[in-house]
């Protein structure tokens, strides 16, 4: 069964500094790979994925197939960018199995 | 933009009522899940739906049941409530199974009491 690991609870850093997400995740097949949001008073919703290889709002997160992680980082942090944040993973074969699997979340707090 | 409304956004219910969490979503989408939502225990699923009449257990299927008699419409059902089911529950859905990105709603915050 795949499972995704979400080591920090809760983040504190400074407005302007670097800032790592952590995500693990278990699972023997080709992952697709998520991070979620989800800002005060707001609903969840996608940050990126990484198929896209994209950067949002300054974040990005590389798949390390080799040590089964997908961080999600900032060279800057912002005071908006306070939230909780879910990696997630969805199986890439088909069938049932295609719903997403959450980790616990990370709250992320800037500090001004 | 998808819109995906849950009826409730506050419910307090005693034990042992019946509780109906309804999940509406504009997009003509094929896919309906809800998730709830604890501190520390991230979301986990409890019931989705690939298509109409259609349904599957999550990971924590236990005391609810659902229903999807439309396309647009998603409920969960708690026959029984109980003090455990206190959780903020999340509905969420998406075009289709090839489809990576889930659209949630609002959250529906259930106390029970």
């Amino acid at each position: 069964a795949q499972r995704v690991t979400q080591p920090e609870k809760l983040l504190s850093v400074f407005k302007g500094a670097p800032v790592e997400l952590k995500c693990n995740y278990s699972y023997s097949g080709s992952p697709e790979l998520f991070w979620y949001v989800q800002y005060s008073r707001q609903r969840l919703q996608l940050l990126l994925r990484h198929i896209s290889r994209e950067s949002i709002k300054g974040f990005t997160a590389d798949l390390n197939k080799g040590e089964t992680s997908f961080h999600l980082k900032k060279p800057f942090a912002q005071e908006e960018d306070s939230a909780m944040y879910y990696c997630a993973l969805r199986k890439f074969s088909s069938g049932s199995a295609r719903q997403l699997t959450f980790g616990s979340g990370t709250q992320l707090t800037v500090l001004p | 933009d998808v819109k995906v409304t849950q009826s409730s956004r506050y419910l307090v219910k005693r034990t042992g009522e019946k509780v109906f969490l309804e999940c509406v979503q504009d997009m003509d989408h094929e896919n309906m899940f809800w998730y709830r939502q604890d501190p520390g225990l991230g979301l986990r699923l409890i019931y989705f739906s690939y298509d109409v009449k259609m349904k599957e257990k999550g990971d924590i299927p236990e005391g609810y049941s659902v229903s999807r008699e439309k396309k647009e419409r998603f409920s969960l059902i708690l026959e029984s409530a109980s003090t455990n089911q206190t959780s903020m529950y999340l509905c969420a859905s998406r075009p289709g199974v090839w489809a990576g990105e889930l659209f949630f709603g609002e959250g529906s915050r259930l106390t029970v009491l």
